[in-house]
């Protein structure tokens, strides 16, 4: 079982919001990491989006809209990135990562269709 | 403006070698870790290792562990990667990366070398 989890596409329309998912391995409590999230467009490296923690620990990356933004869903044990208000220009691939036993792991990635 | 840059791409036979670096600029190189990701054509993001920023901590990841080794040199604020025993499954991109504090995220990233290992 991969150590973070999330489904490899999702559709949304203009000016709706989207919730993209991180679901961490059993055993790997989401309480206890930083959730980090880049935005990847065809032909382009990665940016970085947010990390989250809590509500008290969080970061928005330089220049990104207060669009999107992060949060936990303890009960399913997973990481969330919501863009409320989508635009046509967040149609990307997203990804998050976490540090785990000194090692960074990303997960599989989400192809964020805006239509 | 922080700026990455990586050289040293190119074509290599299985079993080949090659040595990435990334050069630096818009930042005191020496006060952050660094790390390589990569990307295979059509895939995810894959974390190939780190180093600290003095280069006493490096890690690497299980799938190149033991063939690949990460160096800095904070006087030319450069990144490097030296890439032994390719394989064909080490076609990427690689793209070095700044890490913004301690398991911080990456928060900044250079355009990526393109790696092609192929008989």
């Amino acid at each position: 079982q991969a150590v973070l989890t999330q489904p490899s596409s999702l559709s949304a329309s203009p000016g709706a919001s989207a919730s993209l998912t991180c679901t961490l391995r059993s055993g790997i409590n989401v309480g206890t990491y930083s959730i980090h999230w880049y935005q990847q467009k065809p032909g382009s490296p990665p940016q970085y989006v947010l990390t989250y923690k809590s509500a008290s620990d969080n970061q928005q990356g330089s220049g990104v809209p207060s669009r999107f933004s992060g949060s936990k869903d303890v009960s399913a044990n997973a990481g969330i990135l919501l863009i409320s208000g989508l635009q046509s220009e967040d149609e990307a691939d997203y990804y998050c990562m976490i540090w785990h036993r000194s090692t960074s792991v990303f997960g599989g990635g989400t192809k964020l269709t805006v239509l | 403006e922080v700026q990455l840059l990586e050289s040293g791409g190119g074509l290599v036979q299985p079993g080949g070698s090659l040595r990435l670096s990334c050069s630096s600029s818009g930042f005191t190189f020496g006060s952050f870790a660094m790390n390589w990701v990569r990307q295979a054509p059509g895939k995810g993001l894959e974390w190939v290792s780190s180093i600290s920023r003095f280069g006493d901590g490096k890690f690497y990841a299980d799938s190149v562990q033991g063939r690949f080794t990460i160096s800095r040199d904070n006087s030319k604020q450069t990144l490097y990667l030296q890439m032994n025993s390719l394989r064909v499954e080490d076609t990427a991109i690689y793209h070095c990366a700044r890490e913004y504090g301690d398991d911080g995220p990456f928060d900044y990233w250079g355009q990526g070398a393109l790696v092609t290992v192929s008989s």
